[in-house]
């Protein structure tokens, strides 16, 4: 069974540039997240997809953050403009029924 | 929302001897409590879990217990073994299908 895929796997940008991460979730899984990993924390909900729409966005920073997830498949997250403390992992998982996959995440440096 | 909190942040073990790491968690309507380990620059890997029906479960050197009245969920790592050593998160899942997971446990098995 293939796993769930991320891309990049590694990004460096300078802060205010604007960057984004995407996601191949688990065929079938209808539910989606993103979760962002501060190094030494534990993840942290940022959206959660169920298929298309949106069940939970109440901790993502909407003046910088966007994510979307098309035809309830792919999703992306975009950062614009992007600030030092948004250095971090970006994990995104999927979910059929209650076990969440995770992918290898990607790691973000804002210099 | 959930609260997770997870202790101890960090645990350092001799080879063949036990470890145990304690979650506390806020929602009582959770349902579903994963286990995950993170071994570094590594995704998430689900290790064990347990629902809000079950006490405990088990799983060769793996043990998870949930006492539902008092809100809080351990795990339990018998002979351990120096590649047990990773980063542990416990997570729990709200009713809203989110995963709050705690600030993670550094556990060190020196051979």
């Amino acid at each position: 069974e293939a796993g769930v895929a991320q891309s990049p796997r590694y990004k460096i940008i300078e802060k205010r540039q604007s960057v984004a991460f995407w996601c191949n979730p688990i065929s079938g899984h209808a539910t989606l997240y993103w979760y962002q990993q501060i190094l030494g924390q534990g993840p942290k909900l940022l959206i959660q997809f169920q298929n298309n729409g949106v069940v939970d966005d109440s901790q993502l920073p909407k003046d910088r953050f966007s994510a979307e997830r098309l035809k309830g498949v792919d999703s992306t997250l975009k950062i614009q403009p992007a600030k030092l403390e948004d250095s971090a992992v970006y994990l995104c998982a999927s979910s059929l029924h209650t076990e969440a996959f995770f992918g290898q995440g990607t790691r973000l440096t804002v210099v | 929302g959930e609260n997770v909190e997870q202790h101890p942040s960090t645990l350092s073990v001799q080879e063949g001897d036990s470890a145990v790491i304690k979650c506390t968690y806020s929602d009582s309507a959770s349902n579903y409590f994963p286990w995950y380990k993170q071994e570094l620059g590594k995704r998430p890997q689900l290790i064990i879990d347990i629902r809000s029906n079950v006490g405990e479960k088990k799983d060769q050197r793996i043990a998870v217990t949930l006492n539902k009245t008092a809100k809080h969920f351990s795990l339990h790592i018998t002979e351990t073994q120096p590649e047990d050593s990773a980063v542990y998160f416990c997570a729990a899942l709200s009713t809203g299908n989110q995963f709050y997971f705690g600030t993670g446990t550094s556990l060190t098995v020196i051979p």
